[in-house]
């Protein structure tokens, strides 16, 4: 079964650091990666993509690293805020399909 | 306002008794999609829809049913609820570009559901 594995769980961060959270992905060839944010009691909103051909995208304090060759892809979140304070969802689109497959989810929690 | 609503969005039933959630989106999008939440398990796709009458299988749709009459409609059916289909239930709606770097999923709010 095609599957997208994130980690951590969940996540403790200090006001200003930076926040890491990393997925891989097995023996499927995928054409899209986004990540979404969820804020409690809302759905998920979508925060940043990236293509396979792209090593890395940012946007604001949100970078995407993308690693082909290991299967591994990441989110960088700089100068975290307590905003930031969210569950962070990895997904997956296997190429040809129309499909997503998702991460098991990082709770993220920026101290002030 | 461009939206995705889902009604309703709590229920609480009993195993068996049929229901429908459903799902309604405003921005003439081609794609829907229906999900479930679960602790530890992240987000699982069951259905989804490319267009009008056009409907496939995504990783758990077993003991659900989906159909798409209308653009704007995907109602999720749960023929014989189970308890196992107690979760947190999610409908989303994108448009669809191909090569596109923004396939951007709009979820709708949820429905919290509980099956007795």
């Amino acid at each position: 079964q095609q599957q997208v594995k994130q980690s951590p769980q969940s996540l403790i961060v200090q006001k200003g650091g930076i926040s890491i959270i990393n997925c891989a992905y097995e023996n499927t060839a995928f054409d899209y990666f986004p990540w979404y944010q969820q804020f409690p009691g809302k759905g998920p909103a979508l925060l940043i993509a990236i293509r396979p051909d792209v090593s890395e995208k940012k946007e604001g304090r949100f970078t995407i690293s993308f690693n082909k060759s290991a299967k591994q892809f990441s989110l960088h979140i700089m100068d975290s805020q307590p905003g930031d304070s969210a569950t962070y969802f990895c997904a997956a689109r296997p190429s040809g399909t129309y499909k997503y497959i998702f991460g098991t989810g990082t709770r993220l929690k920026v101290l002030a | 306002e461009a939206q995705v609503t889902q009604n309703p969005r709590y229920l609480i039933t009993v195993t068996g008794k049929k229901l429908t959630v459903t799902c309604s989106q405003n921005m003439n999008h081609e794609y829907m999609s229906w999900y479930r939440q679960d602790p530890g398990l992240g987000l699982r796709q069951i259905y989804y829809s490319m267009n009008v009458e056009v409907t496939d299988k995504g990783d758990v749709p077993e003991g659900y049913k989906v159909s798409r009459k209308e653009k704007r409609n995907f109602p999720l059916i749960l023929e014989s609820p189970s308890p196992n289909q107690t979760s947190l239930y999610f409908c989303a709606s994108s448009s669809w570009t191909s090569g596109s770097d923004y396939n951007e999923q709009f979820f709708g709010p949820g429905t919290r559901l509980t099956v007795l």
